[in-house]
């Protein structure tokens, strides 16, 4: 039973372009989502996120969009560099208050010069 | 300064062996976890304590204990290890139990 998904296993792109990773959901209990990013032999990081209440929060190069109707986010990231190079996960926390995040199975983002 | 740290990193043994992985945060958090990220890199909550309360108990087998002596530790005891333990596992925190959560640098254990 996946919750939350990220279809595209990995994604290349050049660097100073845009970077666009995808997320869906399917519960409509979740109500606030986020996204990790993960390089080798480290855990993931926090690097942003956004509640239900809202549809897009920009930090810097990152961008989140939610769009509930769909359960669909996306991360933007604008523009994209080598060092942006890792594993990204998405994840999803209902709002039954124990903090638990439902993780996705990650996107591998490469970033080439 | 490591914020959320483990030991040890690497772990190597054989089935049927009584295996911890330690856990220790120095972020003043109240809050700490258990994750399991299998072969198919998945990251599945195992536990959540929150003042030494257990508060997430997620399907695991109970072969697995954990144990939080006081809210700046974490530690995981496995008992009789098998194959399918095989797995990173990471330790996180967070202030509360909806803040954002901090996690440490995996172990990855392997189990022969």
């Amino acid at each position: 039973d996946q919750q939350v998904k990220q279809n595209s296993p990995s994604l290349s792109v050049q660097e100073g372009r845009i970077s666009i990773l995808n997320c869906d959901y399917t519960n409509s209990m979740f109500d606030y989502f986020l996204w990790y990013k993960k390089y080798p032999a480290e855990g993931p990081t926090f690097l942003i996120s956004i509640s239900s209440i809202k549809d897009k929060n920009e930090d810097g190069r990152f961008t989140v969009f939610l769009n509930k109707s769909a359960k669909h986010l996306s991360l933007h990231i604008v523009p994209s560099q080598p060092g942006d190079s890792a594993v990204y996960f998405c994840a999803a926390r209902s709002a039954s208050n124990t903090g638990k995040l439902i993780f996705g199975q990650g996107t591998t983002l490469q970033v080439k010069p | 300064d490591t914020a959320v740290s483990q030991t040890p990193k690497y772990l190597v043994t054989q089935m049927g062996n009584d295996k911890s992985i330690k856990c220790e945060q120095n972020l003043g958090h109240d809050t700490m976890y258990w994750y399991k990220q299998d072969s198919k890199k998945f990251l599945k909550i195992m536990f959540s304590y929150n003042n030494k309360e257990l508060i997430i108990n997620e399907t695991v087998p109970n072969r697995f204990s954990p144990k939080s002596p006081d809210k700046a530790h974490l530690n995981l005891h496995i008992n009789s290890l098998e194959l399918g333990d095989s797995a990173v596992y990471f330790c996180a925190s967070s202030n509360g139990r909806t803040d954002t959560q901090y996690f440490g640098p995996g172990t990855r254990l392997t189990v022969l």
